[in-house]
């Protein structure tokens, strides 16, 4: 257990469908973060959330729209998939804004396994 | 080239000792780490070097760091089939202040 939590663990769904992924951390963190992962390519990071506050959107698809409501979940709302978009979601939150390393150390939920079809 | 390289596969016998290498490109880097990812799980924090050091020894993990190479190494001593995994290095990339993760090594341990 790392303390973030990630639902579902399998997602299936078609090109036209809406869903939505969720995170949630209960570390007190102040920081989230929205990861891709998909086979034969490096972990690619999409949105950063701290304090709330988007500060991080790195050229995702629109098709991905992120929300942050609190500082301890993070929804993934997907909407109009492709299947190149099939991949490992992952999760992670940091403390953000303590000094040292515990700053930067990430803490992983076990990601959603998305494929579109 | 990337900010941060690494091999992607590495093989060994169990009971051997493995080396994961790994190389960045921010010399100024404070923070350099490795994680370890096992199959169907996300990332986990194995340990961690502080741009100061150059070496950190964890039970059977040992961690160098060449700062003039800017190259870091992960060695896992005794190296058992429950290692096998995919273990990522990830440095600060301190204009940003963000983390930057390599794209990961897979190890795989033969019986």
């Amino acid at each position: 257990e790392t303390g973030v939590t990630q639902t579902p663990r399998h997602l299936v769904m078609g090109m036209t469908n809406k869903k939505s992924l969720k995170c949630e951390q209960h570390l007190g963190h102040n920081a989230m973060y929205w990861y891709k992962q998909s086979a034969k390519k490096p972990l690619e990071l999409m949105f950063v959330y701290s304090l709330e506050e988007r500060v991080e959107n790195n050229s995702v698809p629109s098709r991905f729209s992120p929300e942050c409501p609190n500082s301890s979940h993070l929804f993934l709302h997907l909407h109009t998939l492709q299947p190149e978009d099939s991949a490992l979601y992952l999760c992670a939150s940091s403390p953000e804004g303590t000094s040292g390393t515990a700053k930067n150390i990430q803490y992983f939920g076990a990601g959603t396994r998305l494929s579109v079809l | 080239g990337e900010d941060v390289e690494q091999s992607l596969f590495l093989s060994v016998r169990e009971g051997d000792s493995s080396v994961i290498n790994c190389t960045y490109t921010d010399s100024s880097s404070t923070y350099l780490y490795w994680y370890k990812q096992e199959p169907g799980a996300g990332l986990q924090l194995l340990t961690y070097i502080f741009s100061n050091m150059d070496m950190k020894q964890d039970q059977r993990l040992t961690v160098l760091l060449n700062k003039k190479d800017k190259h870091l190494s992960l060695r896992i001593a005794d190296t058992q089939t429950g290692d096998s995994a995919i273990y990522f290095c990830a440095v600060v990339k301190t204009s940003y202040d963000k983390v930057i993760f390599g794209p990961g090594t897979s190890l795989s341990v033969i019986p």
